[in-house]
């Protein structure tokens, strides 16, 4: 099941710069993004979402942004912390009017790793 | 802050036994959910529960799981006879709208190790 996929296992990035995660889906059907976070021994902790009617979306130092037509969707974190080391995962509903009450399809995660 | 509980943190059992984990949803939310995260793998979803009874399942839940609301507050999934390729971390998720977001909220997680 490849409908949701990070491309990229990995990211480094000093502190104070911006991270970027990358996000990809193949079902049409799909029309709320989420992003969780996810430390060791815990679950998936919500960030921020995004509904399909929209392009961006924006959290204090989170910002997702939709292309439907690529079918991507990705996160900027600016400033990066320490903190905000952790895996990142990409989910997405379908036809859940908008919200994310329908199953979720998740990505294979990127771990993020924010350097002092 | 509300926050979904999972009980126990980690389960170890034998090939062949029934477990049962255990979950205490957000209690205003209405929507209940099982995922589980294989070693390495994906988050996947098994099963989401509504007004008391299953409203989607994946091609994972197959018979040997069941879930139950036993009461107002627990959510309970079962595996009636354990196989290997059941180990895992199990998540408990809840459905609800929390200020301006509505969301999947999820708990800590119980690992289950099948010996």
């Amino acid at each position: 099941d490849q409908q949701v996929k990070q491309n990229s296992p990995s990211l480094s990035v000093q502190e104070g710069r911006i991270s970027i995660l990358n996000c990809d889906y193949t079902n049409s059907m799909f029309d709320y993004f989420l992003w969780y976070k996810k430390y060791p021994a815990e679950g998936p902790t919500f960030l921020i979402s995004i509904s399909s009617i929209k392009d961006k979306n924006e959290d204090g130092r989170f910002t997702v942004f939709l292309n439907k037509s690529a079918k991507h969707l990705s996160l900027h974190i600016v400033p990066s912390q320490p903190g905000d080391s952790a895996v990142y995962f990409c989910a997405a509903s379908a036809n859940a009017g908008g919200t994310s009450y329908g199953k979720l399809t998740f990505g294979q995660g990127t771990i993020l790793t924010v350097h002092p | 802050e509300p926050e979904v509980t999972q009980t126990p943190s980690h389960q170890v059992t034998q090939m062949g036994q029934e477990v049962i984990l255990r979950c205490v949803p957000i209690s205003n939310h209405l929507y209940f959910y099982w995922y589980r995260q294989i070693l390495g793998q994906k988050v996947e979803f098994l099963v989401s529960f509504y007004n008391n009874e299953i409203s989607e399942k994946s091609e994972i839940f197959d018979d040997q799981f069941s879930v139950e609301r036993p009461d107002g507050s627990n959510f309970t999934l079962k595996i009636r006879s354990t196989k290997l390729e059941d180990s895992a971390m199990y998540f408990c998720a809840s459905f609800g709208l929390e200020g301006s977001t509505d969301t999947q909220y999820f708990g800590p997680g119980t690992r289950l190790t099948v010996l």
